[in-house]
């Protein structure tokens, strides 16, 4: 596999329910993010790990916990989420070193729909 | 801090004709400049980069895009449009390139529409 890769693509879940959003990147990246996209609202940047390390955390609800075990892979865990939640949510990669290696690498994202 | 903004919301062209998109950024360093492009249920793509060097960058799918620094400004462009480039497209901005963990900003995207 290559890229960057997000499970699942889909995910309908109610508001008591525990769920955990998966991505994987294959590209050898040190920093990987978790994006917010909802119909009519520009992209939100909720976190960024660096090194594994959360660098960046855009003022989330602390329903949405991020995790990041290793380079390659980050996890989003949700809990009592709220139907506002409701988006598509993306997760990308970046390399970040250098001229011309800023460019994220983006999954294919999870439909997630609170219910 | 850094931000983008996306003049127009929805773009309507015909087939074959001028695709423009406009772009405008704020950016207290000189900036690396991106377009990515989203089909419906899908991730981001990128279509070109800006970085250093040549002001004018050509992409994928016959898209370039021209950096102004005066303008402030970074609009996307093809000459000649087609049914498959029917996409949202957005315009973002990262201001420290050199550090791993830049998040890039992200304009609020713009929907092309071609019609026959």
């Amino acid at each position: 596999e290559t890229g960057v890769t997000q499970t699942p693509r889909h995910l309908v879940m109610g508001m008591t329910n525990k769920k955990s959003l998966k991505c994987e990147q294959h590209l050898g990246h040190n920093a990987m993010y978790w994006y917010k996209q909802s119909a009519k609202k520009p992209l939100e940047l909720m976190f960024v790990y660096n090194f594994k390390e959360q660098t960046e955390n855009n003022s989330v609800p602390s329903r949405f916990s991020p995790e990041c075990p290793n380079s390659s892979h980050l996890f989003l865990h949700l809990h009592t989420l709220q139907p506002e939640d409701s988006a598509l949510y993306l997760c990308a990669s970046s390399q970040g070193y250098g001229q011309g290696n800023t460019e994220a690498f983006f999954g294919q994202g999870t439909r997630l729909t609170v219910v | 801090a850094q931000s983008v903004t996306q003049l127009g919301s929805h773009v309507s062209v015909s087939e074959g004709a001028l695709v423009l998109l406009r772009c405008n950024y704020s950016s207290s360093v000189p900036p690396y400049l991106f377009w990515y492009v989203q089909y419906p249920n899908q991730g981001l793509q990128l279509l070109l980069k800006y970085t250093t060097g040549a002001t004018l960058v050509k992409g994928i799918n016959g898209f370039e895009a021209e950096f102004k620094k005066s303008e402030t400004s970074f609009h996307l462009t093809k000459p000649s449009a087609h049914m498959s480039d029917a996409a949202e497209y957005f315009c973002a901005v990262s201001d420290l390139p050199n550090q791993a963990g830049t998040a890039l900003i992200f304009g609020k995207g713009t929907t092309l529409s071609v019609s026959s």
